[in-house]
């Protein structure tokens, strides 16, 4: 089965920049999706096809996806992004997660 | 907007059914750009997608590999619903399950989530 591989946890201090990489075979000829789940949420979608945002979704997050990784950016981190992130892709009819990423703002 | 509500019970026996069902508002479930799913997530197993019902002039339905032997999703459009029902559950089917709409506004992404339902499968 399609496997989506992530760091378990990334620091960054405030105003800084945190990337959070995806990794699975051949992922950059997909589309990814990016969630942020905060503590007792659901998840909230923040990056659709590699790297468009939905409306509302600051402009500091970004994506992009190359060869067999895709990456999340949240540039200028704030408080409020500490969460954690999960990667979403599909093999062919089947949708998979990553094994998600809990960003801490120190 | 769309909004999620998800019912069903909490507790399930093992080898018994675990049955939750997902209500729709702001959208209907046989729309032709949108598709129902349901995803769990658990400390052990983290987000795991399930399955999707989905309407595009017929109905159709994708199962992950691993439960698809033992899961059905099925869409009701009188009650503009969908439902989930996974067969002889053990403790490892334990989760917070969550239904979800994909949109083909984002491509298939999910842009609403029900609040999640944690299902516990104990005798």
């Amino acid at each position: 089965s399609y496997e989506l591989t992530q760091p378990p946890s990334v620091s960054v201090s405030p105003g800084q920049t945190a990337s959070i990489t995806c990794s699975g075979d051949r992922l950059g000829d997909k589309d990814t999706w990016w969630y942020q789940q905060k503590p007792g949420q659901s998840p909230v979608l923040v990056i659709y096809q590699k790297s468009y945002r939905p409306p509302g979704i600051p402009e500091r997050f970004s994506g992009s996806n190359s060869g067999n990784t895709a990456t999340l950016t949240i540039s200028g981190t704030q408080p409020m992004d500490e969460a954690d992130y999960y990667c979403q892709a599909w093999d062919s009819t089947t949708g998979v997660f990553g094994t998600g990423t809990k960003v801490t703002v120190l | 907007q769309v909004q999620l509500q998800q019912s069903g019970p909490g507790l399930v026996k093992p080898s018994q059914t675990l049955s939750l069902t997902c209500d729709i508002s702001g959208d209907t479930v046989s729309s032709n750009s949108a598709a129902w799913h349901w995803i769990r997530q658990s400390p052990s197993r983290g987000l795991e997608w399930l399955g999707r019902t989905y309407y595009r002039y017929k109905w159709y339905n994708d199962y992950v590999v691993s439960v698809k032997s033992r899961i059905t999703i099925n869409a009701d459009t009188s009650k503009n619903q969908f439902s989930l029902q996974l067969n002889s559950v053990t403790p490892e089917d334990t989760a917070v399950y969550y239904c979800a709409r994909g949109t083909g506004r984002y491509a298939g992404g999910f842009d609403y989530w029900g609040l999640g339902t944690l299902v516990t499968v104990s005798s």
